[in-house]
């Protein structure tokens, strides 16, 4: 597609809940990035999809957190029993990996609200 | 692991006035970026410095690779109220094929 695409833009949902958040990288892009960002924060860093390398999964911040990268393009993000704290902003971030031209483009970002 | 300290976390200018922010890596990088937020959006791209030492400029912005390609900086001249949101450098890792986030600085125009 002509950007990354995420949906959906907007997920309220009760605590406790499971939740699906989706990526639609850049075609041809191999790099994917999970990032989250509450309000006026900066950017948390979550999980990192690169070809066909085993995932950096260091930052999920609990088990609750999962996330997969089928066939190399789309990724979900999903978060089971949801809890407040995880109210954010998710974003997704796709890119190329040579040196010379790495430069990350965003989604729009999922706003999740757990009440 | 790697890190990409960023300083200041807010800055706060008069209109007109000059802002910086700084970037230090703990690791030699083999790029930096610089992006902006705006309030409300996404981190859009600005730049990319590849080389030792590199100086870039856009308009009113400049930015500066170190010679160790460990630090970088982002200079605005004469702050504009378009300028204001928060600005982002992201360090390209060669060993790990990542980028490295700073934490950010926001830059606030006061009235």
């Amino acid at each position: 597609g002509a950007g990354v695409s995420q949906s959906p833009s907007n997920k309220v949902t009760e605590k406790g809940k499971d939740v699906e958040l989706r990526c639609d990288p850049i075609s041809g892009h191999t790099a994917l990035y999970w990032y989250r960002q509450s309000l006026g924060q900066g950017l948390e860093f979550l999980i990192y999809f690169q070809g066909n390398s085993a995932p950096d999964k260091s930052g999920l911040p609990s088990d609750r957190f999962s996330a997969e990268r089928t066939g190399g393009s789309v990724s979900t993000l999903t978060i089971q029993r949801t809890q407040q704290e995880d109210s954010a902003v998710y974003l997704c971030a796709s890119s190329l990996v040579w040196t010379e031209n790495t430069e990350a483009f965003f989604g729009q970002g999922t706003r999740l609200t757990v009440v | 692991g790697q890190q990409v300290m960023q300083i200041p976390q807010y800055q706060h200018v008069q209109e007109g006035e000059d802002f910086t922010t700084y970037c230090n890596s703990s690791t030699t990088l083999s790029n930096i970026q610089w992006y902006k937020q705006r309030p409300g959006g996404h981190p859009v791209f600005l730049i990319q410095l590849v080389k030792s030492g590199e100086v870039k400029k856009q308009k009113r912005l400049t930015f500066q690779f170190g010679e160790a390609k460990k630090n970088s900086s982002l200079h605005i001249t004469a702050t504009q109220t378009t300028d204001v949101g928060t600005y982002f450098c992201a360090g390209f890792s060669g060993s790990n094929y990542q980028l490295i986030w700073g934490a950010g600085t926001k830059l606030i125009i006061k009235p």
